[in-house]
């Protein structure tokens, strides 16, 4: 298993642009989600997903989108980036339930100049 | 605002010596998760105790919880250099998917 896969590594992006960051399991996990990591301020929640066609916005959602088409993807897009997004993204999943370990990818840097 | 806040921020200790990180939360839990990241890399869990827990241990790793003062610990008993990483502590509340973390502790051992 490949587990949790994201692309790309690493971006650059001009204010404005948009673009969309890429996570795919196949672990046949339920739950996804998404969260940044700045220096300082640990994981934040952007949106997970409790299933295919639902999802649900975290702490930080402002400023990104994302769908939940199939079971193994769920990307973010950034609509219109913004130097505050500056930031390293990870997408992660797990097994629906309670008490289930989380699974990371190992994350996209992301710059916007 | 973060479900979870750890303390220390850093620490920094010599081999051998074991290490105590704290987290701290806000709100009901189901199970509390510790979670380890090496730099540059992605979070790998290391172990999870439920709400109906006080204690639990993986090899060199022991997390206490305590709901009444909605609080854990992470002890790392006879630390290694390979140990040095940054520390987070992670609340699940339940089956509504959300797994909110703390800011983390950066743990440094020297050899």
């Amino acid at each position: 298993n490949a587990g949790v896969t994201q692309t790309p590594k690493f971006q650059v992006l001009k204010t404005g642009q948009s673009m969309t960051l890429q996570c795919a399991q196949d672990m046949n996990h339920e739950y996804m989600s998404w969260y940044r990591q700045d220096p300082g301020m640990g994981l934040r929640l952007i949106h997970y997903s409790v299933g295919a066609g639902i999802t649900d916005q975290g702490e930080v959602p402002n400023g990104y989108n994302v769908s939940r088409s199939t079971t193994e993807d769920f990307p973010l897009r950034l609509l219109s980036a913004a130097p505050s997004q500056t930031s390293v993204y990870f997408c992660a999943s797990r097994r629906p339930g309670l008490a289930t370990e989380q699974y990371f990818g190992p994350g996209t840097r992301l710059t916007v100049t | 605002s973060q479900q979870g806040e750890e303390d220390p921020q850093a620490l920094s200790i010599q081999e051998g010596e074991n290490a105590t990180m704290n987290c701290s939360y806000k709100t009901s839990i189901n199970n509390l998760q510790w979670y380890r990241q090496n730099s540059g890399r992605g979070l790998v869990h290391l172990i999870l105790i439920r709400s109906n827990e006080r204690e639990k241990h993986s090899g060199r790793l022991r997390v206490t919880l305590d709901t009444s003062k909605k609080s854990s610990s992470l002890l790392i008993t006879a630390s290694r250099a390979a140990d040095t990483a940054s520390y987070f502590c992670a609340t699940d509340s339940g089956n509504t998917g959300k797994l909110i973390f703390g800011q983390g502790t950066t743990l440094q051992v020297k050899p």
